[in-house]
């Protein structure tokens, strides 16, 4: 089956820790996504990555980092200096050219306490 | 920056009643794309919409696009338990194909 896993689906962690979500997408698709939501709020764009190794800031990037070193693979870093991570973490991936719809893992619920 | 507002935030409704969610943006942009949300899931595609005027349906759920494309609607007739969730607009930016997000508009059926 072709789709965007996303691991784990509940992550807890201390204040003052890295914490890297996981993204793999099977689809073949060049443009990949993170977002941010929190509760009863739309999606924040944090990173994007339209082909491999090479990445751009969304709207909210202070405090995250990624990498795309494989076109399948798009991981997350929520660092501490990140003020508020505690939110729900979506990744998605598309195709590029024409606008393309995205297509959504399951997320990533974040809580740090 | 281009911005995207979306209403209502809330609509609740009795089963069988409609529901409608709008989208406005201050610019003329070139596509939309409507997305569904599930409580505790994941936001799903549902169409998106290119031409100046558009009209798209898919069974109880109606779609338009603004004749100068800067603003859109969903109309759901006759809510269904199965439609609960969140809806949301997104337009497609000319340059770099990122997607701006509305709001969201949750809809709750009444028990």
């Amino acid at each position: 089956d072709g789709g965007i896993t996303q691991s784990p689906k509940y992550l807890f962690r201390k204040e003052g820790q890295n914490v890297t979500l996981s993204c793999e997408q099977n689809l073949n698709h060049d443009a990949m996504y993170w977002y941010r939501q929190d509760p009863g709020q739309g999606l924040r764009l944090i990173y994007y990555s339209q082909i491999v190794n090479d990445f751009q800031k969304g709207d909210i990037a202070e405090g995250y980092s990624v990498s795309r070193e494989k076109k399948e693979s798009f991981p997350l870093t929520v660092t501490s200096a990140q003020k508020n991570p505690t939110a729900f973490y979506l990744c998605a991936s598309s195709s590029t050219g024409v606008a393309y719809e995205q297509y959504f893992g399951p997320g990533t619920r974040l809580t740090v306490t | 920056g281009q911005q995207v507002m979306q209403i209502p935030q809330y609509q609740h409704v009795q089963e069988g009643e409609d529901f409608t969610t709008y989208c406005n943006s201050s610019t003329t942009l070139s596509n939309i794309q409507w997305y569904k949300q599930r409580p505790g899931g994941h936001p799903v595609f549902l169409i998106q919409l290119v031409k100046s005027g558009e009209v798209k349906k898919q069974k109880r759920l109606t779609f338009q696009f603004g004749e100068a494309k800067k603003n859109s609607s969903l109309h759901i007739t006759a809510t269904q338990t199965t439609d609960v969730g969140t809806y949301f607009c997104a337009w497609v930016t000319d340059s770099n194909y990122q997607l701006i997000w509305g709001a969201g508009t949750k809809l709750i059926i009444k028990p």
